[in-house]
């Protein structure tokens, strides 16, 4: 099994800053890799797949990079509305998700 | 657009079973493989089990295989979960989801989920 990490577990952003979230895998799973957003008591919303590729009516904003163990989100001016769980999870394999990264306001 | 709305959930003792299910709109629903997707209360996702488009490849993770089974009746738009020998380690709110493209297991549309509670 492929284990993700992320980090930090908890970020604390004012509204308007940059967020930049980090994802590890324990071993390389190339571009395979998704992140999405949950806000309490809702599902989760796909974000990016294939590492970079923002998912239908995703805002710019929303950016993602990185391949083989190491990945990043980064969110360039964090709205209201962004401040949610973020889950990074691998498909180079069967899936599995990063514990996930909390950002909450500062 | 396609919606997803699971039903089913509920509380049962250890050892019991429960059937999920995950309805889908919209008329492609056999061109695109599903899976479900667990979430233990105020834990992280976790990948449960998956079927191919045509219902005839199912896959589980190791802990549910042997427990779980995963199907889909195409005529009704219908993913199913059938649970036994339920454990108290498999509450869980249960998402189905939507595989992106092609079976490669990212989710692009998620249902709202069904709580299952496993409890004496």
């Amino acid at each position: 099994e492929i284990v993700m990490t992320q980090s930090p577990a908890t970020l604390s952003v004012s509204p308007g800053e940059r967020a930049t979230l980090s994802c590890r895998a324990s071993q390389s799973v190339s571009s395979n890799l998704a992140w999405y957003q949950q806000k309490p008591g809702q599902a989760p919303r796909l974000l990016i797949y294939g590492a970079t590729t923002r998912a239908t009516g995703i805002p710019v904003r929303f950016s993602g990079s990185g391949s083989g163990t190491e990945f990043t989100l980064t969110i360039s001016s964090l709205q209201s509305e962004d401040f949610a769980v973020y889950y990074c999870q691998q498909y180079d394999n069967w899936p599995t998700f990063g514990p996930g990264t909390k950002v909450d306001i500062k | 657009e396609v919606q997803l709305l699971e039903s089913g959930g509920g509380l049962v003792q250890p050892g019991g079973s429960l059937r999920l299910s995950c309805a889908a709109s919209g008329s492609t629903f056999s061109s695109y493989a599903m899976a479900w997707v667990r979430q233990a209360p105020g834990k992280g996702l976790e990948w449960v089990s998956a079927i191919s488009g045509s219902g005839d490849r199912p896959y589980y993770a190791d802990s549910v295989d042997g427990r779980f089974t995963i199907s889909r009746d195409n005529s009704k738009n219908t993913l199913f979960l059938q649970m036994s020998s339920l454990r108290a380690e498999d509450t869980a709110v249960y998402y189905c989801a939507k595989d992106g493209a092609g079976s490669n297991w990212y989710f692009d549309l998620w249902g709202r989920g069904t709580l299952v509670t496993v409890s004496s």
